[in-house]
């Protein structure tokens, strides 16, 4: 089973910032929480990942609280382009030479209106 | 850089038959991964591959196998097809690096009547 909760959808008007909560309050001392979005029937598109401190990229910006139960996704200026399911992943641990796989969720169905 | 690619695209095959669904890896990524994407079921984790073996694997059955190429191509095969197959095969790939990021193909989709 997955390891994080999110909510199943939500709305954003264009150019707004959207803000995508997670929980994954079982998560474990060397897990990382990774942000991965998937628009209609293609990949999986990766934004950002990060352990405990915020991260920031191009794409998008990532904020974890400080007990590391939860997590925000932000898309500063939203598009039509970002309507897509965005899915929040625990990464499992690596062992046994395994790079640890990543578990998906049901994610959350962003979508960008004008 | 080119990204994964996956062939073919798009598949038909009728139930009891064998398919093989083929990935190429981001150049210099020597970690693949195949996971299935079902309506149902949603995105599951089938194998992970690095240098020619098989390091993790999902719970699928034993229909379904995989295997890589020195090179890091890889392949994947389901035999005796059932109804409940049909889905998107997705390939990611990766520096064989602790917690290298997972890059996706765009996927094979594969019908079975």
């Amino acid at each position: 089973d997955a390891k994080t909760t999110q909510p199943p959808s939500m709305d954003c008007a264009e150019g707004r910032a959207a803000n995508l909560p997670c929980n994954h309050s079982t998560i474990s001392g060397n897990e990382y929480v990774y942000w991965y979005r998937q628009i209609h029937s293609q990949g999986p598109q990766y934004i950002i990942h990060g352990l405990k401190n915020n991260e920031t990229n191009e794409m998008a910006s990532l904020i974890i609280t400080e007990d590391r139960k939860s997590s925000t996704l932000i898309l500063p200026h939203a598009t039509l382009r970002d309507t897509a399911v965005y899915y929040c992943i625990v990464r499992a641990q690596n062992y046994g030479g395994s790079q640890g796989n990543l578990i998906f969720g049901k994610g959350t169905k962003l979508s960008v209106k004008p | 850089k080119a990204g994964v690619t996956q062939t073919p695209r798009y598949l038909i095959k009728t139930r009891g038959q064998q398919v093989t669904l083929s990935c190429s890896p981001i150049s210099g990524h020597r970690s693949v991964s195949w996971y299935q994407q079902t309506p149902g079921q949603g995105l599951q984790f089938l194998f992970e591959y690095f240098s020619e073996t098989q390091r993790n694997k999902g719970n699928f059955p034993g229909r379904f196998s995989g295997r890589q190429f020195s090179n890091s191509r890889s392949e994947m095969n389901v035999s005796t097809l059932e109804l409940g197959d049909s889905a998107l095969y997705l390939c990611a790939s990766s520096l064989h690096k602790y917690q290298e990021t997972q890059y996706f193909g765009p996927g094979t989709r594969l019908l079975v009547l």
